[in-house]
């Protein structure tokens, strides 16, 4: 069966500090890999979007980048954290036109 | 861009009640699906209903799509404690493998 796996689950960094976010899809080949946003009690924001290896789509201009450098991995991240950068953040892939499914999400704190 | 946006933002009922929630969106779309967040957490997808489709069930689950209006509502009937959880809305506004999310609704279902 697939699973995907989103670390670490809380991040705590400073204004200005680089950061890391990892996914791994596991049990599937060729996935959509997506990064989502969600500020506290809000909706989703689609940040990202990949239907292969090395083919990233933004759909926000932002300090964040996303990259996949494996089939199933997908990394985002930035240069220099800013105070709006905070969120909770989750990946999640797909096949194809139907349902997403989410990885359990990382709250990042920016301070 | 947010797409959807759900409606009411909070609904409280009480246990055995059913609720209903609403999701307008602004483009054509290929399909609408239904997905549950609990409190920091991932989503869990619901169930999906395509363009063509007006209506369709899932266990209490029942949801609705009317193309002409842009709009889909979900029913959940004869609420559970458990339910309690924010709902969301997705379309892929016509792109086929890119999911927009509306601000959510949130219930509680009161014992």
């Amino acid at each position: 069966s697939q699973t995907i796996h989103q670390w670490p689950a809380t991040l705590v960094q400073p204004v200005g500090s680089p950061l890391s976010l990892e996914c791994t899809v596991e049990g599937t080949s060729n996935p959509n890999l997506y990064w989502y946003r969600q500020a506290a009690g809000r909706g989703l924001q689609l940040l990202f979007y990949s239907v292969g290896i090395g083919q990233i789509s933004s759909e926000v201009p932002q300090n964040l980048s996303a990259s996949r450098p494996q089939d199933r991995q997908f990394i985002l991240s930035s240069k220099k954290l800013l105070l709006s950068d905070s969120g909770f953040y989750l990946c999640a892939w797909s096949m194809g036109y139907e349902k997403l499914f989410f990885g359990s999400g990382t709250q990042l704190s920016v301070l | 861009s947010q797409q959807g946006e759900e409606d009411p933002q909070a609904l409280s009922i009480q246990e055995g009640e059913n609720a209903t929630m609403n999701c307008s969106y602004k483009t054509s779309i290929n399909n609408l699906q239904w997905y549950r967040q609990n409190s920091g957490r991932g989503l869990v997808h619901l169930i999906l209903i395509r363009s063509n489709e007006r209506e369709k069930h899932s266990g209490r689950l029942r949801v609705t799509l009317d193309t002409s209006k842009k709009s889909s509502s979900l029913l959940i009937t004869a609420s559970r404690a458990a339910d309690t959880a924010s709902y969301f809305c997705a379309t892929d506004a016509g792109t086929g493998n890119q999911f927009y999310f509306g601000t959510g609704t949130s219930l509680t279902v009161i014992p």
